[in-house]
C-alpha cells in the first residue's frame, strides 16, 4: 500500500500522560498536514510542513502539542499532559508541491485518540 | 478566519434519487473549495473541487456549482447508489503558500437500497 500510513490507529490513555503519533507520507509528497477532527465535525487544521520546515501552525496547536519531521520524511505529533479535550480523531495528510497551483492532500486513515 | 456552515447534517434518500448539499463561507478571498467524502474508519477522499473563476464543474454522477456574490457552493449527486453513503463534507480555502481547507461539519448520506 502506497498510501499515508499512521501509527498507532488507536490510543487510550491517562489524562497526564504524554503520546506520540507517527505519520508516514507519500514516498516523494514534500508536503505534509496534520488535522484534528472530534466527533461530528470536519477536520481542522494543525500544522504543515514542506520538507522539514514548518511553515504554519494553527493557534489550535497549543504548547503542549509539538510535530516534527526531522529529515523531511515521516513526521511526529506530540502531545504532552494529554486532557480529555485532547480525544479526538489525529489525522495526517500529505500533497506534492509544484508552484503555485493547489495540490491534492491525500489523507491517512487517522490516529484515535481516548484520553480516560 | 474563515467560517464554513453545511447542511443538512443528516440527509437520507432512496437508491436513485438524487442528492443535494449545500454550503456558505465568509471569507470573499476564499478561491477553492474542495468536497471530501470519508468512509468509516479512513481519511477523507478529495471527490471533486471547484476553483472561483468557475461556476459549475461536473464528473460522472457528482458536479459542484459555485455562487461568488452569495458565497455559497453545492454538491449535487445524481442516480445515487448504496456505495455513496459516507460522511460529505465541503472545504473552502485561500491559496497562502499552501491551501489550507476550513471544512464543513459535514453530511452524513444515507442510500437506502
Amino acid at each position: 500500500d502506497t498510501g499515508v500510513s499512521q501509527n498507532p490507529r488507536h490510543k487510550i490513555t491517562k489524562r497526564g500522560q504524554n503520546v506520540t503519533f507517527r505519520c508516514d507520507p507519500i514516498s516523494e509528497h514534500n508536503r505534509l498536514y496534520w488535522y484534528r477532527q472530534t466527533l461530528g465535525q470536519g477536520p481542522e487544521f494543525l500544522t504543515y510542513f514542506q520538507n522539514e520546515a514548518q511553515l504554519e501552525k494553527s493557534r489550535l496547536l497549543s504548547d503542549r502539542f509539538s510535530a516534527e519531521r526531522p529529515k523531511g520524511s515521516f513526521s511526529t505529533l506530540e502531545i504532552q499532559r494529554t486532557e480529555q479535550g485532547d480525544s479526538a480523531m489525529y489525522l495526517c495528510a500529505s500533497s506534492p508541491h509544484s508552484g503555485g497551483d493547489y495540490n491534492e492532500q491525500f489523507f491517512g486513515p487517522g490516529t484515535r485518540l481516548t484520553v480516560l | 478566519g474563515e467560517n464554513v456552515e453545511q447542511h443538512p447534517s443528516t440527509l437520507s434518500v432512496q437508491e436513485g434519487d438524487s442528492a443535494v448539499i449545500k454550503c456558505t463561507y465568509s471569507d470573499s478571498a476564499s478561491n477553492y473549495f474542495p468536497w471530501y467524502k470519508q468512509e468509516l474508519g479512513k481519511g477523507p477522499q478529495l471527490i471533486i473541487d471547484i476553483r472561483s473563476n468557475v461556476g459549475e464543474k461536473k464528473d460522472q454522477r457528482i458536479a459542484v456549482t459555485l455562487n461568488k456574490t452569495a458565497k455559497h457552493f453545492s454538491l449535487h449527486i445524481t442516480e445515487t447508489q448504496p456505495e455513496d453513503s459516507a460522511v460529505y463534507f465541503c472545504a473552502a480555502s485561500i491559496h497562502r503558500g499552501s491551501y489550507i481547507p476550513t471544512f464543513g461539519r459535514g453530511t452524513s448520506l444515507i442510500v437506502h437500497p
